[in-house]
């Protein structure tokens, strides 16, 4: 999508390795969230900023974190990641919180 | 626990008929409602915002709110194969760093 970019795009990797899901924007854009997408459970988040250095959790904060040290970079890290991380990741940002968000094109990972 | 309900679905419906895709929400602080497609495999788009009771018209999609029963849906008319996605109802609480909740969509199919 223009001007949000998600990498990789797809990953595969063991469980108990350390992961990072990166998203870039152009849109100096001051909110960004991260939402994981799993079948029956629709879009959950996972973690939000809404500014540099401003994070905070979502509903299924547990085994993530997030950095953003740059307005344009959101990152995500998988600690020691399990199978049941195993799910589409979308990287989400607007410019206000009343207005939609704009999605990136997701990241699809596999933990095995 | 913020909850958005959305129909189970799917929903079909022939081309050239009225498909009407209809959302609950449970936190009557809810200010702001969007409705998001998503095609298979992609980023969910979003198609349509609602802040204020009553109909909003863009197109072929017509938005209706009411908060007194806090619900909200989506009217596509003159439906047409190109329809056929996922539809996603979210919901926004007023607050200076809130977030979207997501309904778990509902899948429709228009038939040719």
């Amino acid at each position: 999508d223009a001007g949000i970019t998600q990498s990789p795009r797809h990953k595969v990797t063991e469980t108990g390795t350390p992961v990072t899901l990166r998203c870039h924007q152009t849109e100096n854009h001051r909110y960004m969230y991260w939402y994981r997408q799993d079948p029956g459970h629709g879009l959950r988040l996972i973690h939000y900023s809404y500014g540099v250095k401003d994070t905070d959790k979502g509903e299924v904060s547990d085994g993530y974190s997030v950095s953003r040290s740059k307005t344009e970079d959101f990152l995500l890290t998988l600690e020691s990641a399990t199978s049941s991380q195993t799910s589409v990741y979308f990287c989400a940002i607007t410019s206000r919180v009343d207005y939609g968000y704009t999605f990136g094109s997701g990241t699809r990972l596999t933990v095995v | 626990q913020k909850e958005v309900e959305q129909n189970s679905g799917p929903l079909s419906v022939p081309e050239g008929a009225i498909a009407s895709l209809n959302c609950t929400y449970s936190d009557r602080g809810s200010q702001s409602f969007f409705w998001y497609r998503q095609y298979s495999g992609k980023s969910p788009e979003l198609i349509m915002s609602i802040y204020s009771n009553g109909d909003k018209e863009d197109g072929r999609f017509t938005a209706q709110l009411n908060k007194a029963s806090q619900y909200v849906s989506l009217l596509i008319r003159d439906s047409q194969p190109s329809d056929s996605a996922t539809y996603l109802c979210a919901v926004m609480v007023a607050g200076a760093n809130s977030k979207l909740t997501f309904g778990k969509g509902i899948t429709l199919s228009v038939r040719p």
